[in-house]
């Protein structure tokens, strides 16, 4: 069964740091992984979705990278900002379950202070 | 603007009543899911349906009906058997390439 780990579980950083989110997953059978950010009380957005056969997506200042072989994803925040503060969440669909639905880690927590 | 409604946002439920959540896109997304959230045990799958008229439970059912008659729509009710109800509930849809997007959620508190 795939499971999903997200290390650390929070994370504080100075204004202005370069900063990368760790994602594990056991069953590297994937179909696609895909990084989220959840405000405090809100519904999940979308930051990037990686399909199996690519390497890596960029947006902004944003790169999510993927590896299946060694099961990681890394999420890279460029110049971190105040409002990045938030809690990021990575999901994986495995072949097995494509159609169905994501397995989910429990989150980083980011804090940035200015 | 297209996206995933619920409402309502906060809703208060006593004890041995059902509460009806609503869900609705407007993304043309064939499949839709619920899950449950709670602090420290990230997202849980109660339902999913990936066509209109079909619907499964996923791994936390138990306690959960839902219904889905039109695309748009994909209600779930929360009954009297659900032991533990008080939690965040969020919708969400999926689009062909695999983007999962959510609606804002919906916070029940039993009283």
């Amino acid at each position: 069964k795939q499971e999903v780990t997200q290390i650390p579980a929070a994370l504080s950083v100075p204004e202005g740091e370069n900063l990368v989110l760790n994602c594990s997953f056991t069953d590297s059978a994937i179909y696609n992984l895909q990084w989220f950010r959840q405000d405090p009380g809100k519904g999940l957005t979308s930051l990037l979705l990686i399909q199996s056969s690519q390497r890596e997506q960029t947006s902004g200042r944003l790169n999510a990278s993927l590896d299946k072989s060694s099961g990681r994803s890394t999420l890279y925040i460029a110049a971190s900002q105040p409002g990045d503060s938030a809690t990021y969440l990575c999901a994986v669909s495995s072949w097995s379950q494509a159609g169905t639905a994501l397995i989910f880690g429990k989150g980083t927590t980011l804090s940035v202070s200015s | 603007d297209g996206g995933i409604t619920q409402s309502p946002k906060y809703l208060f439920r006593k004890e041995g009543q059902n509460v009806t959540l609503s869900c609705e896109q407007n993304l043309n997304h064939d499949a839709m899911y619920w899950y449950r959230q709670d602090p420290g045990q990230g997202l849980r799958l109660i339902y999913y349906s990936q066509i209109v008229n079909d619907f499964q439970k996923g791994d936390i059912a138990e306690g959960y009906s839902v219904s889905r008659e039109k695309k748009e729509s994909f209600p779930l009710t929360v009954t009297s058997a659900q032991k533990n109800p008080t939690a965040f509930y969020l919708c969400a849809s999926i689009d062909r390439a695999g983007e999962l997007f959510f609606g804002e959620g919906s916070r029940l508190t039993v009283l």
